[in-house]
């Protein structure tokens, strides 16, 4: 069975500090997908990364980061010098190889950026 | 970007209704549509798998009878809640696969707040 498990509940910080977003996953497959999905307030989700089995490269986009690292069986997420804008329910999910776009999402975790 | 939208957006219904929400890909072909369920400050749980022209595939514990998938084009599912009560209040979220990018990129719509009161 495939799980999901975000550890962090909820993380308060204050503007501009760094903050990490844990991702831990079970899976038996040997090629799966991993996923970061931001939700704001507004309920909509969006698509931050995706990330392949066989590609543990680090990847940065802007003030965000991820480190992927199978030996470990974690994906986890980077915010640098986070903004107030910042602040919303992240989630991390896997998709099995084969299961044709079926994700399992981990619990989320709330962000909240104070001023 | 490829969009996902649902309709209605929110709706408010009394315990014993059915109420009806649709899927739509906008500027894509969708061969197959997923629906989650979301619970305040909970994560999502997928309830089935939709695929057009075919039975809708259900996850466990998810009754088939209550929540009717219906995927009657390549770009739109509805999901019928049947004689909805309280406990169905949730938010309903689709996402739906583009058929020439493949499975691995889907596409989440807004979201459907129900409350069933």
């Amino acid at each position: 069975a495939q799980k999901v498990t975000q550890a962090q509940t909820e993380i308060s910080v204050v503007e501009k500090e760094d903050v990490t977003l844990d991702c831990v996953y079970e899976t038996r497959d040997t090629t799966y997908y991993l996923f970061w999905y931001k939700q704001p307030p507004s309920g909509e989700l969006v698509f931050l990364i995706r990330r392949n089995s066989f590609d543990e490269q680090n990847e940065i986009s802007g003030r965000y980061s991820w480190n992927f690292q199978k030996s470990t069986s974690s994906f986890n997420f980077t915010i640098t010098a986070s903004q107030v804008v910042d602040s919303a329910v992240y989630f991390c999910a896997l998709m099995r190889g084969t299961s044709y776009g079926k994700l399992t999402f981990g619990q989320g975790t709330i962000l909240t950026v104070h001023p | 970007g490829a969009v996902v939208s649902q309709h209605p957006s929110r709706v408010i219904c009394k315990s014993g209704t059915s109420v009806k929400i649709e899927c739509r890909s906008l500027d894509f072909q969708a061969t197959t549509m997923f629906w989650y369920r979301q619970f305040p400050k909970q994560s999502l749980m997928l309830m089935a798998t939709s695929n057009e022209g075919s039975k809708a595939t259900y996850e466990q514990g998810v009754e088939k009878d209550k929540f009717l998938i219906n995927h009657a084009s390549l770009t739109l599912s509805t999901l019928t809640v049947t004689s909805a009560h309280p406990e169905d209040s949730s938010f309903y979220i689709c996402s739906a696969r583009d058929l020439e990018t493949g499975w691995r990129e889907q596409y989440f719509g807004p979201g459907t707040r129900l409350t069933v009161t």
